[in-house]
């Protein structure tokens, strides 16, 4: 099956400093999704970015899916930020119509 | 709106018993699906459902059932728990893609059912 494998895995920043994630895919994709994981466990969707760049607030996100890779951007980081992002990609054409998460970057804002 | 919701929040069980993760949503999403979550594995897709009546399975199946009689609702069955099953399973929902049985861009994903088998 397609590999998601995600950089750094572990991130410890102090608030206010900026950050870049990486997400590397082995094979075609059609779908790529960034998730945040809250430290209360909570998923939530930050972006769906199967190629191209977009920004919503201090968050950006570019995938550039001939390379296989996409990344996410952090600016002026907040502590509300820390917890784990996650990318997960469904494979193009075929196989189980569902996403395939990374194991995810733990990301830690100190105040 | 409730969004996605799952319960029980916290359950135990003990090796061989049997037990139903339920999962609603109330968005009239066509695609539900159902993923663990363990240390360090990230998320993994158990099974999914396009629609009320189809289901079909992703990458770790085994051990486990699920059924979709309504657009609502999308419980996961555990037949016979081991401890190989302790985690954190997670139900989500969406609109289907367009000509495809994928889930479409935004995901919706339910508080999570923490499973502890003893």
């Amino acid at each position: 099956g397609i590999q998601v494998e995600q950089s750094p895995p572990d991130l410890i920043l102090q608030e206010g400093a900026n950050s870049t994630l990486r997400c590397n895919f082995s094979d075609s994709v059609n779908n790529l999704q960034w998730f945040h994981q809250n430290p209360w466990g909570q998923l939530i969707n930050l972006f769906y970015i199967p190629s191209g760049t977009k920004q919503n607030g201090r968050l950006s996100a570019t995938t550039v899916a001939t390379e296989r890779y996409s990344l996410l951007y952090i600016s002026s980081s907040q502590t509300t930020d820390s917890g784990v992002y996650f990318c997960a990609v469904e494979v193009a054409g075929g196989g189980a119509d569902g996403l395939t998460f990374g194991k995810g970057t733990h990301l830690i804002i100190q105040p | 709106n409730a969004g996605v919701t799952q319960t029980p929040k916290f359950q135990v069980l003990k090796t061989g018993q049997s037990m139903t993760l339920q999962c609603a949503q109330d968005m009239n999403h066509e695609y539900m699906s159902w993923y663990r979550q363990d240390p360090g594995m990230g998320l993994r897709l158990i099974h999914y459902s396009v629609g009320a009546g189809i289901t079909d399975q992703g990458e770790v199946p085994n051990g486990y059932n699920v059924s979709r009689s309504t657009t609502e609702d999308f419980p996961l069955r555990l037949l016979s728990a081991a401890p190989s099953q302790t985690s954190v399973y997670f139900c989500a929902s969406s609109w289907a893609r367009s000509g495809t049985s994928g889930p479409q861009e935004t995901q919706y994903f339910g508080p999570g059912t923490r499973l502890l088998v003893l």
